[in-house]
């Protein structure tokens, strides 16, 4: 079985500063790693995504992630806040392969809040 | 642009009558999904079709059906509301099981059950 644990419901930053949200997950296969971001009363929009290959994957809108197996982790970051970053964000976790069937298992979201 | 669109973006039904979400997609994908997600949760995955092929998760109530009758359009259909049904019902797609897995989300209808 698989499943994700992000650290943290709730991260509160100041405009400019570093954004770091938490994200581990457990697979007993290669994980495919996803990020989500969803602003209020509209679906999710992905982020970035890990599949395969470079650890250190770029998304939309100035963020980042990397995968480290060893620490099982895929922590979602942005070197600095903008107003508009303000919204939930899902850390979302699927098989490479196997019986899921491109089933994706949500963490439990963590609200960003971006202070002036 | 290639989207998912949902319809209606707020629903507001009664204890007990049944109720129909829709679902539309321009991107020809293979999969589409319904989810679940109620405040401050995580969204949970009901079911989805593989092309025509349905699959229903082991923990969705009976009281939750859906149709696909063509590749663009699904429904998702409750056939007794409770007030427990009152959530975000968001519909997802993506290309094919095993190729990507990204899903594409469409912006979600909120129901609201009385």
């Amino acid at each position: 079985a698989q499943s994700v644990t992000q650290l943290g419901s709730h991260v509160s930053v100041s405009e400019g500063a570093l954004v770091l949200l938490r994200c581990n997950y457990s697979s007993s296969v290669p994980p495919y790693l996803f990020w989500y971001v969803q602003y209020p009363n509209q679906g999710l929009q992905l982020l970035l995504k890990y599949t395969t290959g470079a650890t250190l994957v770029k998304g939309i809108n100035g963020f980042e992630a990397e995968f480290k197996k060893s620490e099982t982790s895929f922590h979602l970051t942005k070197p600095s806040a903008h107003m508009s970053d303000a919204a939930e964000y899902f850390c979302a976790v699927t098989r490479a392969g196997g019986t899921s069937y491109g089933k994706l298992t949500f963490g439990q979201g963590t609200i960003l809040t971006v202070h002036p | 642009d290639a989207m998912v669109i949902q319809n209606p973006r707020y629903q507001v039904t009664q204890f007990g009558k049944p109720v129909t979400l829709s679902c539309s997609q321009t991107l020809n994908h293979n999969v589409m999904y319904w989810y679940q997600q109620k405040s401050s949760q995580a969204p949970k995955l009901l079911f989805h079709y593989y092309d025509k092929d349905f699959n229903n998760e082991a923990d969705t109530p009976d009281n939750f059906q859906s149709r696909r009758p063509n590749t663009s359009f699904c429904f998702l259909d409750i056939r007794s509301p409770g007030l427990g049904d009152a959530a975000m019902y968001l519909c997802a797609t993506s290309i094919d099981r095993v190729i990507s897995y990204e899903q594409y989300f469409g912006p979600g209808t909120r129901l609201t059950v009385t």
